[in-house]
């Protein structure tokens, strides 16, 4: 497998506190991604980065941010958690924009 | 633009008998195509890829794929189902021309005993 991991693997918080998932990487690829996975919708894609301090959106980044200060992680925050934002989290990498190796997935209650 | 149509949510087979997976795909431009295997509670796990060689792609798992350009398919197979192939599949294209990658909605597949 492919060296990445996330944290925390899970998480249970109250509607308007923040929450920052992190995914870890010790493959130096170059692209990353945060997806959520919801029944019915498949993976989408919320936001990824090319590169250190590269980032662009996905189809479904409002009320997310994320950073990348360092090749190896890429930090995803919810600045203000909603239910709506209850969800399983997945990171993936990729050296380039085609296969991509992912994490093992956090999930996230908003309560 | 590009779209990828997995065009059975679910799917059931009984075990030891052929596996087939629908997928359809529009790309404009010369597309990379995935399939993904996810078990439950898991992570996805690539299972074969197309990037313009073969088109005929074998996988892992007993797994293969055929790129069909005049269908704008990428259908998976396996000859013979196991058990252990229950699971949620996703069809995935890519445009090398704008490194989009686009995610089917995923097909779940039942193996019955």
């Amino acid at each position: 497998d492919a060296g990445i991991t996330q944290s925390p693997r899970h998480k249970v918080t109250e509607t308007g506190t923040p929450v920052t998932l992190r995914c870890h990487q010790t493959e130096n690829h170059r692209y990353m991604y945060w997806y959520r996975q919801d029944p019915g919708h498949g993976l989408r894609l919320i936001h990824y980065s090319y590169g250190v301090k590269d980032t662009d959106k996905g189809e479904v980044s409002d009320g997310y941010s994320v950073s990348r200060s360092k090749t190896e992680d890429f930090l995803l925050t919810l600045e203000s958690a909603t239910s709506s934002q209850t969800s399983v989290y997945f990171c993936a990498i990729s050296d380039r924009a085609y296969e991509q190796y992912f994490g093992p997935g956090t999930r996230l209650t908003v309560t | 633009a590009q779209s990828v149509t997995q065009l059975d949510s679910h799917v059931s087979v009984s075990e030891g008998t052929p596996v087939l997976l629908r997928c359809n795909y529009s790309s404009s431009y010369s597309p990379s195509l995935f399939w993904y295997v996810q078990h439950p509670n898991k992570g996805l796990q690539l299972l074969l890829k197309y990037t313009s060689a073969a088109t005929l792609v074998k996988g892992i798992n007993g797994f293969e794929a055929e790129f069909k350009k005049s269908e704008t398919s990428f259908h998976l197979t396996k000859p013979s189902a196991h058990m252990s192939d229950a699971a949620e599949y996703f069809c995935v294209v890519s445009d090398r021309r704008d490194d989009k990658i686009i995610f089917g909605k995923g097909t779940r597949l039942h193996i019955l005993p």
